[in-house]
C-alpha cells in the first residue's frame, strides 16, 4: 500500500505570494495533520482534520488555513508568504481522531522556500 | 515557556555499540510519548511509543525508558548500525489535546563504521 503522499516535493515562492500544498493520506485513514519543520528544529503542529472538520489548531497565524476533502485528502494554504515560512511542511495521517495512541504516519514533506 | 527538549544535539557512536538518546519534557499533562526517526529528505518514521502508566517498553533493538518523576525519557538502540544514522525526535501528547504532538529539537545520531 502507498504511504502518505505529498505534492509538490519542492516549491519556491516570493514574499507576499500564496501557496497550496497537498496531501493524500494512507488508504483508510480519516485524519490528517499538518506540521511545519524549520531547518534544525522539530516539527511544529499546525492543524488536524478529521471527517472534513478542524479538530485542532496550533499557534499559527490566520494566514495558514487548511481543509479536508470527502476522500480525506487535504490542502494546506498559506497566504502572504513571509521569509520565515520557509520550511519543510509535513503531512501525517492516522486512522482516527481522539485516540491519542493512534500512530501518525508522516509523508516525505514539501520543501517550501520563500525568497 | 514549556517545551520538549533534548539534552544533546549530536551523538556519534561506533558501529555495534549501544546508543542512548535523551529527552526532557516539562509539561505535567504529557502522558503519551513517541520516538521518531527522521532520515535526510524523509518524513519522521515511528519507532516506539510509551504511555505514562509504563516506565519501560521494548521493541526490536530499541528500548524506551520513562521517568515521570524527573520528566525524562530515553531511547536506547542496541548494536547500533550505520542505517541507524538519522535525527531522532521525541514527541509528547498532552491530555485534552487530541492527537496534537509536541516535538523536541532532535538529536543527530551518526554511526561510525
Amino acid at each position: 500500500d502507498a504511504g502518505v503522499t505529498q505534492s509538490p516535493t519542492h516549491l519556491i515562492k516570493t514574499r507576499g505570494q500564496h501557496v497550496t500544498l497537498r496531501c493524500s493520506p494512507i488508504s483508510g485513514h480519516k485524519s490528517v495533520s499538518w506540521y511545519q519543520q524549520v531547518l534544525g528544529q522539530g516539527p511544529q503542529f499546525i492543524f488536524q482534520y478529521y471527517e472534513k472538520e478542524e479538530r485542532g489548531r496550533g499557534n499559527f497565524p490566520d494566514r495558514f488555513s487548511a481543509r479536508q476533502f470527502p476522500n480525506y485528502s487535504s490542502e494546506l494554504n498559506v497566504n502572504a508568504l513571509l521569509l520565515g515560512d520557509s520550511a519543510l511542511y509535513l503531512c501525517a495521517s492516522s486512522l482516527d481522531w481522539g485516540v491519542r495512541t493512534d500512530t501518525q504516519y508522516f509523508g516525505p514533506g514539501t520543501r517550501l522556500t520563500v525568497l | 515557556g514549556e517545551s520538549v527538549g533534548l539534552h544533546l544535539p549530536t551523538l556519534s557512536v561506533q558501529e555495534g555499540d549501544n546508543s542512548i538518546i535523551n529527552c526532557a519534557y516539562s509539561n505535567s499533562a504529557s502522558d503519551y510519548f513517541i520516538w521518531y526517526k527522521q532520515e535526510s529528505g524523509k518524513g519522521p518514521q515511528f519507532i516506539i511509543d510509551i504511555r505514562s502508566n509504563m516506565d519501560k517498553r521494548q521493541g526490536q533493538r530499541v528500548t524506551v525508558l520513562l521517568n515521570k518523576t524527573v520528566k525524562h525519557l530515553s531511547l536506547q538502540i542496541a548494536a547500533t548500525q550505520p542505517g541507524d544514522s538519522a535525527v531522532y525526535f521525541c514527541a509528547e501528547n498532552r491530555r485534552n489535546t487530541g492527537n496534537q504532538f509536541y516535538f523536541g529539537t532532535g538529536t543527530s545520531l551518526t554511526v561510525i563504521p
